[in-house]
């Protein structure tokens, strides 16, 4: 069966370091990969998407890469803040409607 | 642009009750979903509209879990009689599906938190 696996353990930092955070996914080709931002109490909000053919994408100090052989997806925020500092989960789409399914999210927290 | 709109944010209610749960998209997204999150757990897809039809409940409850979305926009997501699993962050989110693209962004609201004693 079709299975994502991102980090399963809180990822903790310093501020003005670069944060990685992997999202590996199993049993499918995915058509685009979306990476999503989730704070407490919060709905996930949208960050970036990646298209199968995209090896690498950015916004402002996010970058995401995708690599269709190695089926894993990498996420990079530089010169992180502590406002940087929540849930962040990837999601990819299967089936005919394209249904996302998502990984548990990896939890980051910038110290200061 | 107002974002999607839920209510109540927060509900308590006993095993064997009944509870509903209000959504209200972006105006102007045909598809609508009710995610149901558990804590420490990614959101799991209850069931997705696209206008007033269903698209996929495949992982919807049947025997307890009911949606509907009347008019292609609002939508209640009820549940009847509750359980102690049950206890989770209700999400509802929409998006808008433009011919011919494969990829859709989707826009979540607050969500609503549902403890069930």
């Amino acid at each position: 069966s079709q299975k994502i696996e991102q980090n399963s353990e809180a990822l903790n930092i310093q501020e003005g370091k670069t944060a990685t955070l992997t999202c590996n996914y199993t049993n499918y080709s995915p058509a685009y990969l979306q990476w999503y931002r989730q704070d407490p109490g919060r709905g996930p909000v949208f960050l970036l998407l990646i298209r199968e053919n995209e090896k690498e994408k950015r916004k402002e100090r996010l970058k995401v890469t995708f690599d269709t052989t190695l089926k894993q997806s990498l996420f990079h925020i530089t010169a992180s803040q502590p406002a940087d500092s929540a849930t962040y989960l990837c999601a990819l789409p299967t089936g005919n409607n394209r249904k996302l399914i998502w990984g548990l999210g990896t939890s980051l927290a910038v110290n200061p | 642009e107002a974002g999607v709109a839920q209510s109540p944010r927060y509900k308590i209610i006993e095993k064997r009750q009944s509870v509903a749960f209000w959504c209200n998209p972006i105006s102007g997204h045909a598809t609508l979903y009710w995610y149901q999150q558990i804590l420490g757990q990614g959101p799991k897809l209850l069931i997705q509209f696209q206008n007033n039809g269903v698209v996929d409940d495949s992982q919807l409850p049947k025997d307890r879990f009911s949606a509907e979305r009347l008019k292609g926009v609002d939508s209640t997501l009820k549940i009847q009689p509750a359980k102690l699993e049950d206890s989770a962050v209700y999400l509802c989110a929409s998006s808008s599906r433009t011919f011919g693209y494969h990829q859709e962004t989707q826009y979540f609201g607050p969500g609503t938190r549902l403890l069930v004693l």
